[in-house]
């Protein structure tokens, strides 16, 4: 079975440029998750999908959003980048709210 | 900011020997305790998990031993090899039925000599 695979897995971009980012979830897999790591903060949670609905959202701006489609695949968009959006930006997939979550490789995306 | 504090920032042991990690929670409503394994330029991948109804839980030369009134948790590598040099992640997760949300400890990057 395929793992969770991101795209793409480098992106260079400009402060005040938009950027999205693309996840395709395990087979069978209904909930995705958005992770940010980066070096002083750690990895931290951004937002979780369920069958196209978010359900949950963690403490960043307005300027990170996401979405999911009806194939569980889901994408996640920064507007107006800063430099300190410089990150790791992750996804994870899991068949249920019971089960674990399993996450791709990332997409490391450098705001210059 | 519900916090998961992990300890040590960095650990070095000799091959063969035991790498201990240890993990503190604050919120006791967490349900389920995974450590996540990663490599440099690959996402996390994950190791073992348990769940609070047991206080320990084995596989291979990987251990978790839970402690529900201290809320700490902590992994245990036995005869730890090269191949481990990683860093590792401790996480506690919302309560199922509900958003799924991991909360990460800041990771421990363990370094096994030859």
């Amino acid at each position: 079975k395929a793992g969770v695979t991101q795209t793409p897995r480098y992106l260079i971009k400009t402060r005040g440029q938009q950027v999205t980012l693309s996840c395709s979830p395990i087979s069978g897999h209904r909930s995705v998750s958005w992770y940010q790591q980066t070096p002083g903060q750690g990895l931290q949670f951004l937002f979780e999908y369920f069958s196209e609905t978010q359900r949950n959202k963690g403490n960043f701006p307005g300027r990170f959003s996401g979405r999911q489609f009806s194939n569980s695949r889901s994408e996640m968009n920064v507007s107006t980048l800063e430099l300190g959006d410089s990150a790791l930006y992750l996804c994870a997939s899991s068949l249920s709210d019971y089960n674990e979550q399993f996450f791709g490789p990332g997409t490391r995306l450098t705001v210059l | 900011q519900q916090q998961v504090k992990q300890s040590p920032q960095s650990l070095i042991v000799q091959k063969g020997g035991i790498s201990i990690i240890n993990c503190a929670y604050e919120n006791t409503a967490f349900d389920y305790f995974p450590w996540y394994q990663q490599f440099p330029g690959k996402g996390p991948a994950l190791l073992i998990a348990i769940r609070p109804d047991v206080s320990e839980k084995k596989e291979g030369r990987f251990t978790i031993s839970f402690n529900k009134s201290a809320k700490q948790f902590s992994l245990h590598i036995m005869d730890s090899q090269p191949g481990d040099s990683a860093t590792y992640f401790c996480a506690s997760q919302s309560p199922s039925g509900s958003a799924r949300q991991l909360t990460f400890g800041s990771g421990t990057q363990l370094t096994v000599l030859p």
